[in-house]
Parts: C-alpha cells; structure tokens; sequence
C-alpha cells in the first residue's frame, strides 16, 4: 500500500540554524501538507501546496518556513533559523485532490529537536 | 477561531465492547469530518471520513454526523486492547479550504 515517507526520523540542531525536513508523498497524489505537533499538544496546520505553489499557510508559517518541491518526488520544508519553540513533530501529507474527497495521509513524521 | 472539541479522556471500556468518541465543531461552514487513530509517538492514521449527515460504517467503525448540532461521533464495536490510542477529530472548513483542524483528541482505554 502507497504511503507518505519522511525522512529523518529524528533531527537535533541548535537555535539559529536551518533545517530541511524531507517528505516523499505518494506518488499520484496532487496536494502536499505539512502541520506540526508540538509534545502534549493539537496537531497543527502549517501550510497547503498545490501545482508548485502555496495554496494555503497559517499564521504559524511565517517568513521563517518555506516549502518545496525540488523535484518530482521530494516535497521539503525549511525553517531558515530555528528557534526553541520550533522543536516538535513535524508531519508530512498528502491527498489525492482537494476536493470533498480530500482524506489526508499522513506520513511517520520527523521529531525535530532545537537545543 | 474555528475550534475543534473533543473530551480528552481517557475513555475506558472492557474489551469487547463499544466505545463511544465524540467530537463537536464551531464553524457551521464546515464540509468534511475525519477520525484519525495517533498511538503514543506515532503519526495519524485515518481510519473513517465522513461528509453528509448520518452514518457511515466501516467494519468495527462507525462514523456519525450531525451538521444541525455540529456534531461527530465515532463507534468503536467490539473494541479490542489494539484499539487504545488516542482518537483525533478532524474538520475541514469551508468551500476551498485545505487545512485541517484538529481537536485535542481522546484517549481510549480497552481494558483486556
């Protein structure tokens, strides 16, 4: 069964320094999401990309956060200069259109650390 | 602020019988409701959407809404102890609208 994979599983980085999280969503699927979930807390919506482009961000993705899609697999997501509040699970989805039959799968997600 | 709530738990029930999640919604404009399944340190898992008014079901699962009340629920039949998790609501709002929003889940217990 076609699923989300993301890598690495785990990243430790000091404040100050960026990060690339990578995602690789399944193959036929058109819309790429990244949110996040910080310990003991609601998952939370980063941003949609569709087509090459943001369709939708929240006000968590500010000018910090930028995504990409290199090529065509890899869907990655920077954060130019991390802060300790960034330390959380980040997870990786994707759909298969955004329409009414939007089902998001997610992918194992990657444990960033900020020290 | 569109929320999402759900009572956080933990629900505990003796396996073998049904579990009951709940979840309620702010924004009317909603269009699609999704139960995920999150054990400890792991991702989501979608296990049931649902986008009109009733029931739908899926093998043990059955996922119930009601937009008039702005309500969704979750069966859990025949609950067994690979069932305890914690149980995560999903809406996505309006028309256009990508993101979802989540609520801070609930924890089930099956008791063996």
């Amino acid at each position: 069964e076609p699923e989300v994979t993301q890598t690495p599983s785990h990243q430790v980085t000091q404040m100050g320094q960026e990060v690339i999280l990578r995602c690789v969503p399944i193959s036929n699927h058109l819309y790429f999401y990244w949110y996040r979930q910080i310990l003991g807390q609601k998952v939370e919506f980063l941003v949609s990309f569709y087509n090459n482009e943001i369709s939708e961000k929240s006000e968590i993705f500010d000018d910090q956060f930028s995504v990409e899609r290199p090529d065509g697999s890899n869907f990655t997501l920077k954060i130019r200069s991390t802060k300790l509040e960034d330390s959380a699970m980040y997870f990786c989805a994707s759909s298969l259109s955004g329409l009414a039959g939007n089902e998001q799968y997610f992918g194992p997600g990657t444990r960033l650390t900020v020290t | 602020q569109k929320e999402v709530e759900q009572n956080s738990g933990p629900l505990s029930v003796p396996e073998g019988a049904i579990a009951s999640l709940n979840c309620t919604y702010s924004d009317r404009g909603s269009q699609s409701f999704f139960w995920y399944r999150q054990y400890s340190g792991k991702s989501p898992e979608l296990i049931m959407s649902i986008y009109s008014n009733g029931d739908k079901e899926d093998g043990r699962f059955t996922a119930q809404l009601n937009k008039a009340s702005q309500y969704v629920s979750l069966l859990i039949r025949d609950s067994q102890p690979s069932d305890s998790a914690t149980y995560l609501c999903a809406v996505r709002a309006s028309t256009g609208r990508r993101a979802l929003t989540f609520g801070s889940g609930t924890r089930l217990q099956v008791q063996p």
